[in-house]
């Protein structure tokens, strides 16, 4: 079955990288996304990778994607509090409008 | 962000009112859908318009009914519902194509259930 798996919580220091990972288990997974939610807000959009790259960089977000393990993380250089936020993982298929989404990671970045 | 606007953004009702929520995207897309997000659970897909029609109802209970007018506009009636219901329900677009779908949400819309 279909099933995106992201660990809860991560805490950084503010201008420190931080790391969020993602696991799936659908191998014919075609497009996988990073969105990202402010409190009291709806999900934005950061970046996606399609399954044939391996890595996606945008200013300070590097997208890497390990398709033989079923990884997926997302780097954010030089965290900034602004960065506070839960970010989720999805992933969808050629076939298929859905996206499964993972549960979120909560980021809290330290001053 | 004003490609897919919702209103109300917040809504308390009782257990035997009758509300609607709206949604409207500016992004020319065919296809429309209401997630439901709650603190337990993931976000879960409730519904999905692709043209108009509905191509996809996930199980929801009929307390719950959705209307699409055109592939602009998306509701979510709402009557008699339960305090279990209360949640952020998220509007959310795409154009879908052979090139992937890219999804694009809204603000959400709180909603508590007296």
């Amino acid at each position: 079955g279909e099933d995106v798996e992201q660990s809860l919580f991560l805490s950084v220091r503010e201008g420190d990288s931080s790391v969020i990972n993602c696991t799936y288990t659908d191998s014919s997974s075609t497009y996988l996304y990073w969105y990202k939610q402010e409190p009291g807000a709806g999900l934005q959009l950061l970046t996606y990778i399609f399954s044939n790259m391996d890595m996606k960089q945008d200013q300070r977000l590097t997208v890497l994607l390990n398709k033989k393990d079923k990884h997926l993380s997302l780097r954010i250089a030089d965290t900034q509090t602004g960065d506070s936020a839960i970010y989720f993982c999805a992933e969808s298929m050629d076939s298929s409008y859905k996206l499964i989404f993972g549960s979120g990671t909560r980021l809290l970045v330290r001053p | 962000e004003t490609g897919v606007t919702q209103t109300p953004r917040h809504l308390v009702m009782g257990m035997t009112n009758k509300k609607s929520l709206k949604c409207e995207q500016h992004l020319g897309h065919n296809a429309m859908y209401w997630y439901k997000q709650s603190a337990k659970k993931p976000l879960e897909l409730m519904f999905v318009y692709n043209f108009k029609e509905q191509t996809e109802n996930n199980s929801v209970p009929s307390r719950f009914s959705p209307e699409c007018p055109n592939s602009s506009h998306l509701f979510l009636h709402l009557h008699t519902l339960q305090p279990e219901d209360s949640a952020l329900y998220l509007c959310a677009s795409s154009q879908i194509s052979n090139s992937g779908n890219t999804i694009y949400f809204g603000e959400g819309s709180w909603l508590t259930v007296v």
